[in-house]
């Protein structure tokens, strides 16, 4: 049973225009989201998170925005850069389980020149 | 600071060997957690250390273990290897865990024949 869906494997976008990423989850429990940047024979690196409390964070072109009545959650890039081309993991925790990561299959953004 | 290292990056087994991953964290950082990573999978949790003691598991069967040393060090033992270990298995350190960011070392791309 997946408690963290991440529904499209794949997207394409074209170089400056808004990417958006999206992401399900299931536990009504969960108060922590985060989304991890990974590229190819590299560990995943952090990028940006929300807490349950808040319903929009920003950092520079990122923005994560949560809908907890509708359980999604969603990336937001603008504008999308080449560098950007990557796979995005979206994951979530709570404190119940002892803020253990669980994490969705990923979604393979890829930025058209 | 120096990031998070694993060794070997990339190893081939055969059904029914054991086989032992390794983990440096980052200076200072005492969490370490292990995931496995297959394809349209994410990662998934296999166990996370902390000073020395294994603080969470996930479901994997009893052929997973680790372990940390005193100087946070984690290795992780795969006994009975079967074809569908084949995965990359990352390590990830964090200061305390419970929430804290997770750095991700870059993988241990294991293929088993």
């Amino acid at each position: 049973d997946q408690q963290v869906k991440q529904n499209s494997p794949s997207l394409s976008v074209q170089e400056g225009r808004i990417s958006i990423l999206n992401c399900d989850y299931t536990n009504s429990m969960f108060d922590y989201f985060l989304w991890y940047k990974k590229y190819p024979a590299e560990g995943p690196t952090f990028l940006i998170s929300i807490s349950s409390i808040k319903d929009k964070n920003e950092d520079g072109r990122f923005t994560v925005f949560l809908n907890k009545s509708a359980k999604h959650l969603s990336l937001h890039i603008v504008p999308s850069q080449p560098g950007d081309s990557a796979v995005y993991f979206c994951a979530a925790s709570a404190l119940d389980s002892n803020y253990q990561l669980i994490w969705g299959a990923g979604t393979k953004l890829i930025i058209k020149p | 600071k120096a990031g998070v290292t694993q060794t070997p990056r990339y190893l081939i087994k055969t059904r029914g060997q054991q086989v032992t991953l390794s983990c440096s964290p980052i200076s200072g950082h005492r969490s370490v957690s292990w995931y496995q990573q297959t394809p349209g999978q994410g990662l998934q949790f296999l166990f996370e250390y902390f000073s020395e003691t294994q603080r969470n598991k996930g479901n994997f069967p009893g052929r997973f273990s680790g372990r940390q040393f005193s100087n946070s060090r984690s290795e992780m033992n795969v006994s009975t290897l079967e074809l569908g270990d084949s995965a990359l298995y990352l390590c990830a350190s964090s200061f305390a865990g419970k929430g804290d960011t997770q750095y991700f070392g870059p993988g241990t791309r294991l293929t088993v024949l």
